[in-house]
């Protein structure tokens, strides 16, 4: 089955400062990776997503993220935080039509990203 | 705003009790999903509906249903309520290999 894994419950960083937040993925075949962030009381809005192509991966905000084959990984990033981008962050996988799984997307358990001034 | 509509966005009821959450996907959107958030179980895949039929089913508990009407717009049927069924309950949609938009949710609780 598809999996991914968020290490960290909770990330502080300065405002100012570069941000990561980690992912690890475990997928049988090609990995279908998105990031996802969700602000208090609201749904899941779509950041970026990686298919297939560049490694490095441009999204809203400001966000990238780095898709690494060799350490399964698929860490999303911001050069310069901001107070504003303090919100609960999700990495997911997609699950393939052709093993049965539709086209749903399985989520890690959220990385609660802290900016503060 | 995603385009995916949920009613109602709060909803309080008690044990025993069934209730209908409904969802509208975007426009154009054929598959719609739900998602059950709850602090200790996180984000969980209920089910898929694809134009009006089941497409995948993740980890919904017999006490739960949905269905896709032909004008997609989907309902989440909940009965039976249990205190542990309170939780955030989400509906995305989307077109085939697009990412999925999000609704807002609907918070249950149930007392």
């Amino acid at each position: 089955a598809q999996s991914v894994a968020q290490p960290e419950d909770q990330v502080n960083v300065a405002e100012g400062n570069p941000l990561t937040v980690k992912c690890t993925y475990s997928v049988s075949g090609n990995p279908y990776l998105f990031w996802y962030v969700q602000y208090p009381n609201r749904g899941l809005q779509f950041l970026l997503k990686y298919i297939t192509g560049d490694n490095l991966v441009k999204g809203s905000y400001g966000f990238e993220a780095e898709f690494n084959k060799s350490q399964t990984s698929f860490h999303l990033k911001k050069p310069s935080a901001l107070v504003s981008d303090s919100a609960l962050y999700f990495c997911a996988v997609r699950d393939s039509i052709l093993t049965g799984g539709g086209n749903k997307l399985t989520f890690g358990t959220g990385t609660q990203l802290k900016v503060e001034l | 705003d995603s385009g995916v509509t949920q009613t109602p966005k709060h909803l309080i009821t008690a044990t025993g009790q069934r209730v209908t959450l409904r969802c509208s996907p975007r426009s154009g959107d054929l598959s719609v999903y739900w998602y059950q958030q709850s602090l200790d179980q996180g984000l969980q895949f209920l089910i898929q509906y694809y134009n009006g039929e089941e497409r995948a089913k993740g980890n919904i508990l017999e006490r739960f249903s949905a269905q896709q009407f032909p004008d997609l717009h989907s309902e989440l049927n909940l009965s039976s309520l249990e205190l542990g069924d309170s939780a955030l309950y989400f509906c995305a949609s989307s077109v085939e290999g697009s990412p999925l938009h999000f609704g807002n949710g609907t918070r249950l609780t149930v007392t």
